[in-house]
């Protein structure tokens, strides 16, 4: 079975701090793949970054940077130098090959509030 | 290029009614996924198609839900006989292969309210 668990259900920040969202992952399979998405308070769903879990290279985009780690089985997400717009939920994933498809397992997610 | 594409985006029912939910997938994809997120809650899997099949319903509640995803046009996720527990945002997600590599991307949602 697989389970996503992020502690932190809810951040508050002011803007221009850094922030490290928490993501511990469970699974027995050896090929699987890890997610992040961003819910706006528009509701939508918004794809951020994949990461396979033969690749555990951290990843830098922009502001955002995704720190993987195999032997904690944690895949943290950090915002630096945050700001208002970045007030939402984000949500965790894991898809893997026990599963149909590419079926997601969600964390409970972390409401991020960055006040000015 | 439209993403993945869902309506209505918001749905009143009163309880015993029916509730149509659909979804057209992005271009060139051929596999929907349905979530269900309930009220400060994170997203559940309920159900995995592909064109005229169901592939994994193992996320749906045994009664009043159904999926298809026919040859020709949308998906559609039908609630029969609505009740109060069903007010959710029902996410519709698609990607290219069914494969566990794909990145599935969603739609807006549709919020649906039972009165």
């Amino acid at each position: 079975a697989q389970k996503v668990t992020q502690a932190q259900t809810e951040i508050s920040v002011v803007e221009k701090e850094d922030v490290t969202l928490d993501c511990v992952y469970e699974t027995r399979d050896t090929t699987y793949y890890l997610f992040w998405y961003k819910q706006p308070p528009s509701g939508e769903l918004v794809f951020l970054i994949r990461r396979n879990s033969f690749d555990e290279q951290n990843e830098i985009s922009g502001r955002y940077s995704w720190n993987f780690q195999k032997s904690t089985s944690s895949f943290n997400f950090t915002i630096t130098a945050s700001q208002v717009v970045d007030s939402a939920v984000y949500f965790c994933a894991l898809s893997t090959q026990e599963t149909s498809g590419s079926r997601l397992t969600f964390g409970e997610g972390t409401q991020l509030t960055v006040n000015p | 290029n439209a993403g993945v594409m869902q309506n209505p985006r918001h749905l009143v029912r009163r309880r015993g009614q029916e509730a149509r939910l659909r979804c057209s997938p992005m271009k060139g994809h051929s596999h929907v996924y349905w979530y269900r997120q309930l009220p400060e809650e994170g997203l559940k899997f309920m159900v995995y198609l592909q064109k005229e099949n169901i592939i994994d319903e193992s996320g749906m509640p045994k009664e009043r839900f159904s999926a298809e995803f026919p040859k020709e046009g949308p998906s559609i996720l039908r609630i029969q006989q609505v009740v109060r527990g069903d007010s959710a945002a029902y996410f519709c997600a698609s990607s290219p292969e069914g494969v566990s590599t794909d990145t599935q991307y969603f739609g807006p949602g549709t919020r649906l309210t039972v009165l």
